[in-house]
């Protein structure tokens, strides 16, 4: 079993939808929790950045972390054609060493 | 303003080469690394250079060396390539331990 999960997708919605985007772990000692887009032939870019647990907003993009659960999703609002992409999670620990845990990544298509 | 750059994107290549691929950042990050990035979408990392020391360096074959001339620049050069070196190798740079911004990538295909 790897260390993050996640649903590789593809998961495919009409424009305009709430998308939610999931990730799981299994080691409760992930502090840092961490969204990236990628989009096909090009590098992840990030999107958000959250320490420990609760929501942290930005724009269409809500990353939610419930470590109680060991569960982090993040929504897209109002989703739009341009967000089709794979959307990968990466979490570390506290002093982790530069080490960064990836999920493999949720290949998400949103028609017009 | 490109913050990772790495060159060249593409790169074909036959089985026994030497190849390398150079990575530059803009960003006054003081760590880099480089990910491979396989099939599958799965993101591994390499290596990590700190202030031009090498602090991470997972299991990865001898064949690859990364060469840091200086704070900005971290390039991998892999010997005696092998068909299973076929991935998109990735460039990253942060401040600390902070959020990695990637580069464009350079997808290798060896024959």
């Amino acid at each position: 079993q790897k260390e993050v999960e996640q649903d590789p997708g593809p998961l495919s919605v009409p424009e305009g939808a709430i998308v939610s985007l999931n990730c799981t772990y299994s080691n409760s000692a992930f502090q840092y929790f961490m969204w990236y887009r990628q989009y096909s032939r090009k590098g992840p870019e990030l999107l958000m950045y959250t320490y420990s647990s609760g929501n942290k907003e930005d724009g269409r993009f809500t990353a939610q972390v419930d470590k109680s659960s060991k569960y982090i999703s993040l929504f897209i609002r109002d989703s739009q054609p341009s967000d089709s992409a794979t959307y990968l999670c990466a979490m570390r620990y506290n002093n982790a060493g530069n080490m960064l845990t990836f999920g493999g990544g949720t290949r998400l298509m949103v028609k017009p | 303003d490109t913050a990772v750059s790495q060159t060249p994107k593409y790169l074909v290549t036959q089985m026994g080469n030497d190849k390398s691929i150079k990575c530059e950042q803009n960003l006054g990050h003081d760590t880099m690394y480089w990910y491979k990035q396989d099939s599958k979408k799965f993101l591994k990392i390499m290596f990590s250079y700190n202030n031009k020391e090498l602090i991470i360096n997972e299991t990865v074959p001898n064949r690859f060396s990364p060469k840091s001339p200086d704070k900005a620049h971290l390039n991998l050069h892999i010997n005696s390539l092998e068909l299973g070196d076929s991935a998109v190798y990735f460039c990253a740079s942060s401040e600390g331990q902070g959020a990695r911004y990637f580069g464009p990538g350079t997808r290798l295909t060896v024959t």
